[in-house]
């Protein structure tokens, strides 16, 4: 079956750090790729999407690009503020009706002054 | 207006108790998924419902059921709580295909 695998946390960076987070996934054909944050107490949000091979997503500084010759969807921001604080979750999804999100482990970042 | 609103956001029962966690998304979406979260923030599915039939079913105890009266309300009910179901349970919605999913606040159920 599908799976998504991310580096672990916790990513421990100072103030304007440049960020890289490592998604990986296996799947069939041409799933769609999400980077969801969660703050704490909250629920997920949608950070950034690509839905083809050579896409990039961005939101917020955030970017990443979905590479099918690596399988990846590595998260970058060049300068990360205190408030990027969160916990980071890469997804795919198959491009079929009521196909479930399937997540990976979840990625803290925590951001220090 | 909240997208996808869960109730309650807190909940916390003796072992053994049925309770009923609620769902509502008001986004005209046709899919709508249970996840439960544990301590170390794994995301697992529990449940998929697609235009009021469930099309994913993962392993999860038959304890747990999913009831969906209409296609904007995915509640989920729970017998016979045990110590192993304290978690945070998302309730999310979505258009399906390679469109995003809108996540609800989670339940944070504390089973003593």
């Amino acid at each position: 079956g599908d799976s998504v695998t991310q580096m672990e946390g916790p990513v421990t960076l100072s103030e304007e750090a440049f960020l890289t987070i490592n998604c990986t996934y296996t799947a069939t054909g041409y799933p769609s790729l999400f980077w969801y944050v969660q703050y704490p107490g909250e629920g997920l949000q949608l950070l950034l999407k690509a839905t083809k091979a050579d896409d990039k997503g961005s939101n917020k500084g955030f970017e990443a690009t979905y590479r099918k010759e690596t399988t990846s969807f590595h998260l970058e921001k060049g300068s990360v503020q205190v408030s990027d604080s969160a916990v980071y979750f890469c997804a795919l999804s198959q491009n079929n009706a009521g196909n479930m999100l399937t997540f990976g482990g979840g990625t803290r970042l925590m951001v220090k002054p | 207006d909240t997208a996808v609103s869960q109730t309650p956001k807190y909940l916390v029962t003796q072992m053994g108790n049925d309770k009923s966690i609620k769902c509502e998304q008001n986004l005209g979406h046709d899919t709508m998924y249970w996840y439960k979260q544990d301590s170390k923030k794994f995301l697992k599915i529990m449940f998929s419902y697609n235009n009021k039939e469930l099309i994913i079913n993962e392993t999860v105890p038959n304890r747990f059921s999913p009831k969906s009266p209409d296609k904007a309300h995915l509640n989920l009910h729970i017998n016979s709580l045990e110590l192993g179901d304290s978690a945070v349970y998302f309730c999310a919605s979505r258009f399906g295909g390679n469109t995003e999913a809108f996540f609800g606040q989670g339940t944070r159920l504390t089973v003593v």
